[in-house]
């Protein structure tokens, strides 16, 4: 059975602290991993990574993914209160594009 | 403005009861999904559809029902027989990219949040 586990579930920081996220994975057909982040409501999509040590990059946040280890990280640098979120990541895979997905890892950045 | 739209935002059921949920989306895409989230929880799948008039049972379906009869709408029910729905309710949409191959990215609306009187 496909599986996706995030630790860790919570994580209580400092702005302008860095954090990073971790995102284990036991897949059957590996396509790709993603990273979303949800605030109140709809997940709002970040990363999609699908070959082993390209780092993806936006501002602050970053991806990298291990294809061997099967694990991938979320880095967080300088972190702000806005980034204060639930961290969702999902692997797809097989031939319907089912996403997977891991519990998240609550993230609370106090001022 | 391009998007999903879902409806209403909270949904009261009572006992016996079955409720719909709307999912409407203008983005063209062809494969909608459900999913179900608790407190604590990842994303569950529900139901899923890649095309019209076709739909797959996901990993809880047991309680739910869809449709697809048109592209831009996948309306779910919560059926009497779901005995714990109290939840938020995602839906989300994906389309085919070059190639004729799914992208996995798919993208959410702002979910209904059920609640049992």
């Amino acid at each position: 059975e496909d599986k996706v586990v995030q630790s860790p579930l919570s994580l209580v920081v400092h702005e302008g602290d860095t954090v990073t996220l971790n995102c284990s994975y036991e897949v059957t057909n590996f396509r790709s991993l993603l990273w979303y982040k949800q605030e109140k409501k709809a997940p709002t999509f970040l990363f999609m990574l699908t070959s082993s040590g390209i780092e993806k990059k936006s501002g602050r946040l970053s991806s990298i993914l291990d294809k061997k280890e099967l694990f991938s990280i979320l880095n967080i640098t300088a972190t702000q209160t806005g980034d204060s979120a639930v961290y969702l990541c999902a692997h797809s895979g097989g031939s319907n594009y089912k996403l997977t997905f891991g519990k998240g890892t609550l993230l609370t950045v106090n001022p | 403005d391009g998007g999903i739209t879902q409806s209403p935002k909270y949904l009261f059921r009572k006992e016996g009861q079955n409720v719909t949920l709307s999912c409407e989306q203008n983005l063209n895409h062809d494969a909608m999904y459900w999913y179900r989230q608790d407190p604590g929880q990842g994303l569950r799948l529900i139901y899923y559809s890649q095309i019209v008039n076709d739909f797959q049972k996901g990993d809880i379906a047991e309680g739910y029902s869809v449709s697809r009869e048109k592209k831009e709408s996948f309306p779910l029910t919560v059926t009497s027989a779901q005995k714990n729905p109290t939840a938020f309710y995602l839906c989300a949409s994906s389309t085919y990219g070059s190639g004729g191959l799914y992208q996995e990215t798919q993208y959410f609306g702002p979910g209904t949040r059920l609640l049992v009187l």
